[in-house]
């Protein structure tokens, strides 16, 4: 079974500021790694994910994360957020598999709300 | 990229009669695809896979006659809300993953209000 915790629920954050949203997952096999964000009343949008490779990997909109494999983090980050990131973050973790097919494990989500 | 597209993206339908919401992969062909269920404020709960050509696996405590899943061909599936309810009022997102791909892709979503 698979876990994903985002502890933050709601994140309120200066415009132009830095940002940091946490997630940690827990599962008994290798997984690959996502954030989604969702703007209201949208469907979930891609932010980016990690497959294997560099731990760090780079998203739209300015934002990056970081696998840490020893700490089981997958922590999404942009150095300066805009008004325009203001919306709801997901975590999700799926097993490695070569389909398509495996359901996705999300987080609590949390709430970014800039202020400006 | 790929696409995965819902429709409607609104619908409001009356306490006891049946509402359809169909989800399709734009650019690939699905066979599988994925329904989500969203409660305001919270995260996606998942419904049910959609297998294409059988029969849908549900998760624990969906009610499967409730919740019609039919996934006829490789770029669509429905979810069918029957005898509809005020308590089944929610956005319903639907997903899907390219054959061979490691990403899953989100539908817009389908907002419905049983009234």
């Amino acid at each position: 079974a698979q876990s994903v915790t985002q502890l933050d629920s709601q994140v309120p954050v200066f415009e132009e500021a830095p940002v940091e949203l946490r997630c940690n997952y827990s599962s008994s096999v290798s997984v690959y790694l996502f954030w989604y964000v969702q703007y209201p009343n949208q469907g979930l949008q891609l932010l980016l994910k990690y497959l294997s490779g560099s731990t760090l990997v780079k998203g739209i909109n300015g934002f990056e994360a970081e696998f840490n494999k020893s700490q089981t983090s997958f922590h999404l980050r942009k150095p300066s957020v805009h008004i325009s990131d203001t919306a709801e973050y997901f975590c999700a973790v799926r097993n490695i598999s070569n389909f398509g097919n495996e359901k996705l494990t999300f987080g609590t989500g949390t709430r970014l709300t800039i202020i400006p | 990229g790929a696409v995965v597209s819902q429709h409607p993206s609104r619908v409001i339908c009356k306490s006891g009669t049946s509402v359809k919401i169909e989800c399709r992969s734009l650019d690939f062909q699905a066979t599988t695809m994925f329904w989500y269920r969203q409660f305001p404020k919270k995260s996606l709960m998942l419904m049910a896979t959609s297998n294409e050509g059988s029969k849908a696996t549900y998760e624990q405590g969906v009610e499967k006659d409730k919740f019609l899943i039919n996934h006829a061909s490789l770029t669509l599936s429905t979810l069918t809300v029957t005898s509809a309810h005020p308590e089944d009022s929610s956005f319903y997102i639907c997903s899907a993953g390219s054959p061979g791909g490691n990403t899953i892709y989100f539908g817009e979503g389908s907002w419905l209000t049983v009234v």
